[in-house]
């Protein structure tokens, strides 16, 4: 069955550090993207991607950075993790604008 | 303004009983509408999406206003299972950003 994961699902790193996201699909959707979701907010977007080598900035996206070199992977980089970076990112993926989004299973990552 | 406002309740209700729920939007021009549901330190999944002429899922029911731009979820009969988190979701007008509203949180006593 296809599916959409995330690695690692937990991760405690050190201020200034970089750390790197994990998202594959293998549902072959075009459209890719990372949200945050921490209390109070619900789930904010951070980066989007609608193919490879396509990526856009959603309405998070300091400190963070993807790029999307084949259809499957989406990794999130936090270039040097800070304290307010601390969150539960989602990935998620879908077919077409407009469409479902299926998400993965989240990566709870807490930076001291 | 957020882009979307939702009651956080929490609602809790006894087994059998009826809930809805309200979602406000600011955009007139959003093109879609979801209702998603996350249980506790799990993904969200898609409930059902929301049509102009609303819509049934079994216990479930969707509904859109347009003119006061709200969209409405409401189940009946509740279940002990539909214990969960409710996430009202809005398109931007090109559909190509999804807001996603804070959540309502749903506990469903026996």
């Amino acid at each position: 069955d296809a599916e959409i994961t995330q690695s690692p699902r937990h991760k405690i790193t050190e201020t200034g550090r970089q750390v790197t996201l994990a998202c594959h699909q293998t549902w072959n959707h075009n459209n890719m993207f990372w949200y945050r979701q921490d209390l109070g907010h619900g789930l904010r977007l951070i980066h989007y991607s609608y193919g490879v080598q396509d990526t856009n900035k959603g309405e998070v996206s300091d400190g963070y950075s993807v790029s999307r070199s084949n259809t499957e992977d989406l990794p999130l980089t936090l270039e040097s993790a800070a304290s307010s970076q601390t969150s539960v990112y989602f990935c998620a993926s879908s077919e077409a604008p407009y469409n479902e989004q299926f998400f993965g299973p989240g990566t709870r990552l807490t930076v001291l | 303004r957020k882009e979307v406002e939702q009651d956080p309740g929490p609602f809790n209700v006894p087994e059998g009983a009826t809930v809805a729920f309200n979602c406000t939007y600011s955009n007139s021009a959003s093109q879609s509408f979801f209702w998603y549901r996350q249980d506790c330190r799990k993904e969200p999944k898609l409930l059902m999406s929301v049509y102009s002429s609303g819509n049934e899922d079994g216990r479930f029911t969707a509904q859109l206003n347009r003119a006061s731009q709200y969209i409405s979820l409401l189940i009946r009969d509740s279940k002990l299972s539909d214990s969960a988190t409710y996430l009202c979701v809005v398109t931007s007008n090109t559909g190509n950003q999804f807001y996603f509203g804070t959540g309502t949180s749903l506990t469903v006593i026996p």
